[in-house]
């Protein structure tokens, strides 16, 4: 089935940029998310790739796509505390499947003053 | 901005309780989903709904139910509640495809805690 992969921990000096990897099986994936969770809230959309695109950027977020290694990032530039969550890649199969949004285990990220 | 609203944000409840945590969302989707999330770990799906009287099980089994009788409110059930089944459920629904291609993004609620002694 479909695998999505993080790495489960990553801690950065507040100014640093930050870069969270992921990893995901399915060659047929169309969209990619990042979203963000804050402790004891739900998951925040920070951006989207579409699979036909290899870079991103929105501010201080960049995303970048290498559909052949099946390998995704965001790097977050000039980290600040208030980054401190955990971020979750998704990937989202073809049109039509019935397949819905596949999630990862989640990157905590910790920034530190 | 999204609307959409999760009731209760937290419940602590006595084993075999009847429980229902309620999702209502005012963007007018007709997609909705039910995940459950234990700490410190990732999303699994357990309910989805295209649509009023449409509802699926999702990847992860779960003895709860739901029902879509209104396009805006897509309400969780457990009709006798179990210690296991303490975990965070986020709600989301998603805007039809766009235009350009198939997007769909997710939108969360900020969760329901649920804690069952």
């Amino acid at each position: 089935g479909e695998d999505v992969e993080q790495s489960l921990f990553l801690s950065v000096r507040e100014g640093d940029s930050s870069v969270i990897n992921c990893t995901y099986t399915d060659s047929s994936s169309t969209y990619l998310y990042w979203y963000k969770q804050e402790p004891g809230a739900g998951l925040q959309l920070l951006t989207y790739i579409f699979s036909n695109m290899d870079m991103k950027q929105d501010q201080r977020l960049t995303v970048l796509l290498n559909k052949k290694d099946k390998h995704l990032s965001l790097r977050i530039a000039d980290t600040q505390t208030g980054d401190s969550a955990i971020y979750f890649c998704a990937e989202r199969g073809p049109s039509g499947s019935a397949r819905q949004l596949t999630f990862g285990s989640g990157t905590q990220l910790t920034v530190l003053p | 901005e999204a609307d959409i609203y999760q009731t209760p944000r937290y419940l602590v409840i006595g084993t075999g309780k009847k429980i229902t945590l309620e999702c209502s969302q005012t963007m007018g989707h007709d997609k909705m989903y039910w995940y459950q999330q234990d700490p410190g770990m990732e999303l699994h799906l357990i309910h989805y709904s295209y649509g009023v009287n449409s509802t699926e099980k999702g990847d992860l089994s779960s003895e709860s139910t739901v029902s879509r009788i209104r396009t805006e409110h897509f309400p969780l059930t457990l009709e006798s509640a179990r210690p296991s089944h303490t975990s965070q459920y986020l709600c989301a629904s998603s805007d039809p495809p766009g235009l350009a291609g198939y997007q769909e993004t997710q939108y969360f609620g900020p969760g329901t805690r649920l804690l069952v002694l």
